[in-house]
């Protein structure tokens, strides 16, 4: 089964610095990634994911991220971070062919001014 | 409205109480999802509804029983629930049928506290 480490559980960046989330998995072949993004007492929004191709992926919000395979790690990056950026952000793993999606625990954002 | 909504937003109930959570998609989606999430901890899915029809239990106990009355709701019905399941819980779905590489669309969730 498919498993997935965010090593850090609270980040703080000044606003106008760049972030970068770190997201580790476990998974035998290449799986399906996915950062999922939640703001103070809302759902999950989804950032952007990974199925094949491309290992840079861009997405929402100015977000990146990168799966390297030989890391076996799919890390978020954000060049300049804005206060609304302030959320929990959580990395995804999911085998093909399977229904089921594990998230990691989460790593808290705080940006200070 | 849109999106996925989820009634109520804030429920506390003792542990013999029997209450319900809702769910909603205004999205056309065919697959819901309940997860659980506790603090500092992973998301837990605990049921994925695939029109209707239930893909996925993953172990949960039988004092939560999902309902899913068509492919836009979906109910929890909760029964002498034990103070471990206070927990915030989220609804999710998603356009195809359930599988991982679906995006999923989240609601705000309903934050439980069992007394």
């Amino acid at each position: 089964a498919q498993s997935v480490t965010q090593p850090d559980i609270h980040i703080t960046v000044s606003e106008g610095a760049s972030l970068e989330l770190r997201c580790n998995y476990s998974y035998g072949a290449t799986p399906y990634l996915f950062w999922y993004v939640q703001s103070p007492g809302q759902g999950l929004q989804l950032l952007l994911k990974y199925f094949s191709g491309d290992t840079l992926v861009q997405g929402i919000k100015g977000f990146e991220a990168e799966f390297k395979r030989s890391q076996s790690s799919f890390n978020l990056r954000k060049p300049s971070v804005h206060w609304s950026d302030a959320a929990e952000y959580f990395c995804a793993v999911g085998a093909p062919n399977d229904y089921k999606l594990s998230f990691g625990a989460g790593t808290t954002v705080t940006v200070r001014a | 409205e849109t999106g996925v909504t989820q009634t109520p937003r804030h429920l506390v109930m003792g542990m013999t109480n029997k209450k319900s959570l809702k769910c909603e998609q205004h999205l056309g989606h065919n697959a819901m999802y309940w997860y659980k999430q506790s603090a500092k901890k992973p998301l837990e899915l605990m049921f994925v509804y695939n029109f209707k029809e239930q893909t996925e239990n993953n172990s949960v106990p039988s004092r939560f029983s999902p309902e899913c009355p068509n492919s836009s709701h979906l109910f929890l019905h909760l029964h002498t629930l034990q103070p471990e399941d206070s927990a915030l819980y989220l609804c999710a779905s998603s356009q195809g049928n359930g599988r991982a590489r679906e995006t999923q669309y989240f609601g705000p969730g309903t934050r439980l506290l069992v007394l």
